[in-house]
Order: C-alpha cells, then sequence, then structure tokens
C-alpha cells in the first residue's frame, strides 16, 4: 500500500512552458484534490475530485486544467506556466465525506515547482 | 465566508513544557476539525480531528485538542514538548458552505504555525 504518489519531486520550468503533475492513490478513494502551498498563506485548493469523470474548482483553479479518468489518478496540468505558480504541490485524496470515521484526508509528498 | 485563523506564526518551547498552537475558526453549522503537522519537505501528516462527541480529542504523538464552541476555538496541545515535535501545523476545516457538488470534502486551512522546541 504506497498511498499517495505524486511525481515528479521538483521541477523547474521556463514561463510559457507546460507540464502535468502526476498524482496516484492506491486505497480506493473517491475524492481527490489538489493544493498549493506558498509561505505564509497555507495550502488553498485548486481543483478537486469525487469520482472519476467529475471535477470541480477549488478556489485558485486559473491556469490549471485536471481530469479523473480512473479512481486512482488524477493529473493536474499546467497550460502555459507563469512565475506566480512557483510553489510546492500537494495531492490528498480520502473516502467521501459522510463516513466520519474514514473520511480522512492522506497527502502526498509533493512536487515542488519552480517557474523561471 | 469560512475561515480558520491560526493567529501565532510562530510558537517557542523548551523541550519538557507543555505547548499549545492556537486555532479559531468560523463556520456554518456544526464544525468538523482537523490537525495535521508537516515535516521538513514533507507532505501533511494527519494529527487528530473533532466530529463529534467529547470535546477533547486525542491524537498520533501524545498530541491533543480541545473544541470549545463558545470560543470557536480547536487549541492543539502537548504536555511535554520533544525536539522532535518541530513541524509546521496546520488546522483546518471541512468546506459546510453548502456549494453542493461534493463541495463538502474540501478543507479550508489556516496559514501554519511553526513550532520550534529548544533542548
Amino acid at each position: 500500500n504506497a498511498g499517495v504518489t505524486q511525481t515528479p519531486k521538483f521541477q523547474v520550468l521556463k514561463t510559457g512552458q507546460s507540464m502535468t503533475l502526476q498524482c496516484a492513490q492506491d486505497m480506493n478513494h473517491e475524492y481527490m484534490s489538489w493544493y498549493r502551498q506558498d509561505p505564509g498563506m497555507g495550502l488553498r485548493l485548486i481543483h478537486y475530485s469525487v469520482g472519476a469523470g467529475i471535477t470541480d474548482q477549488g478556489e485558485v483553479p486559473n491556469g490549471y486544467n485536471v481530469s479523473r479518468s480512473t479512481t486512482e489518478d488524477f493529473p493536474l496540468r499546467l497550460l502555459s506556466a507563469a512565475p506566480s505558480q512557483t510553489s510546492v504541490y500537494f495531492c490528498a485524496s480520502s473516502y467521501l465525506p459522510g463516513t466520519e470515521s474514514t473520511d480522512t484526508q492522506y497527502f502526498g509528498p509533493g512536487t515542488r515547482l519552480t517557474v523561471l | 465566508a469560512q475561515s480558520v485563523a491560526q493567529p501565532e506564526d510562530q510558537v517557542n518551547v523548551a523541550e519538557g513544557n507543555p505547548l499549545t498552537v492556537k486555532c479559531t475558526y468560523s463556520v456554518s453549522g456544526n464544525p468538523y476539525l482537523f490537525w495535521y503537522v508537516q515535516y521538513p519537505n514533507r507532505g501533511l501528516q494527519f494529527l487528530l480531528k473533532y466530529i463529534t462527541g467529547d470535546n477533547l480529542v486525542k491524537g498520533s504523538y501524545g498530541f491533543e485538542a480541545e473544541f470549545n464552541k463558545s470560543q470557536t476555538s480547536f487549541h492543539l496541545k502537548k504536555p511535554s514538548a520533544l525536539v522532535s515535535d518541530s513541524a509546521l501545523y496546520f488546522c483546518a476545516v471541512r468546506d459546510r458552505s453548502g456549494r453542493g457538488g461534493g463541495s463538502q470534502g474540501n478543507l479550508i486551512f489556516g496559514k501554519g504555525t511553526k513550532l520550534s522546541v529548544k533542548p
């Protein structure tokens, strides 16, 4: 049981480049989400999904796209990278809310992205 | 709007002393509250949560948190701090804004409090 995995761990992009941050979980969780962490701002929700084929925007979705073709995978795409997207990105997963004993979110190790 | 506040950017404690990391919240309805810890260059790890029931919640690594509805607080505590407790601590509340579409699974985080425990 690997939990939540993210690749790559580090990435440097030039302004305007595109890339995909990968996230996978092996816990059969319905809910998956992407956060960005910036100093002094905590974690802010980018996009989330409650199941395959279902995604929605969070607090800071601009410049990012997501898709959910399988339960296990939830990639985050940067379409045209900007310096403002320099951040640490975390993926998380959980069972759907309502099952309070099991709806704790589990986080991946993060991807540190720098956009020059 | 729903929010979480952590009023202290940093808390300094001597090893062996009790520690408190403060958190206050503003939500509609009953809050679902969480504490997470982040060690350097690592992801977030779940410490404990309050859903309902006893106001004192016990979690991992000897931490506990006290839910106080009248003061809208959920402070994290530990009776005796360890140097290894030094980390970044986040308080979070589940989104109860009622937007639907599964948004109730989303967490709203505070800005984090850096805990430094000195020998």
